[in-house]
């Protein structure tokens, strides 16, 4: 079975950053394009980026560009996001999703980390 | 900057049949944007419906089907229940490895 499971989450101030982790099993990481997407409050979903399954291809919504890093470590079958320079507009939940082999789109969901940036 | 439009709100009847649109602000939809769908219900995870158009994911009844009508993609629930009450996103691939989300359609069964 397919499990992705967030950890990370919590409540930073503005111009503060935190690292989410999305801990991977039952499928060969490796092979899979990741993705984080977030779900903020009153607002529609969200595709923050994605890196594939060699990180050597990594893209970023403009939004997040230059203050967001995306990661992982297909020995630990682990994916990371790095967030600094938080501003109030990133308060949301963050899933971890997986992308199809071969197609667009997300096929497996995390169960979501919230981040709450707020003075 | 690629916009992706949906309806922000439908209603349905019960057995009903509706159809939610996914377009851009620029241009048409086609297979080549690979469009895939999700029911997203407040406090849990994304649920994955469509995939690469017309593709059901695997669990999801063939009560719910995409396609591509005119210049858009859409999603199509044949039969609506109850606890298809939820809201509804679409995403599409625009390309340079960029997916985008549309902004949501709040379905109502009433």
């Amino acid at each position: 079975e397919v499990q992705l499971v967030e950890s990370g989450g919590g409540l930073v101030k503005p111009g503060g950053s935190l690292r989410l982790s999305c801990a991977s099993s039952g499928f060969t990481f490796s092979l899979y394009s990741m993705n984080w997407v977030r779900l903020a409050p009153g607002k529609g979903l969200e595709w923050v980026a994605s890196i594939d399954g060699s990180a050597s291809y990594i893209y970023y919504a403009d939004s997040v560009k230059g203050r967001f890093t995306i990661s992982r470590d297909n020995a630990k079958n682990a994916l990371f996001l790095q967030m600094d320079s938080l501003r109030a507009e990133d308060t949301a939940v963050y899933f971890c999703a997986r992308e199809y082999r071969y197609s667009y789109g997300f096929d497996a969901w995390g169960q979501g980390a919230l981040v709450t940036v707020s003075s | 900057q690629t916009v992706v439009t949906q309806e922000p709100s439908l209603s349905v009847s019960p057995r009903g049949t509706v159809t939610i649109t996914c377009g851009l602000s620029s241009g048409s939809v086609s297979t080549n944007h690979y469009a895939s769908w999700y029911q997203q219900t407040p406090g849990q995870a994304p649920r994955t419906l469509i995939y690469s158009t017309n593709t059901r994911s695997s669990g999801v009844p063939d009560r719910f089907s995409g396609s591509i009508l005119g210049n858009k993609a859409a999603l199509t629930i044949t039969g609506a229940q109850a606890d298809d009450e939820s809201d509804y996103y679409c995403l599409l691939y625009v390309g340079g490895g960029i997916t985008v989300f549309g902004g949501g359609t709040k379905l109502t069964v009433l």
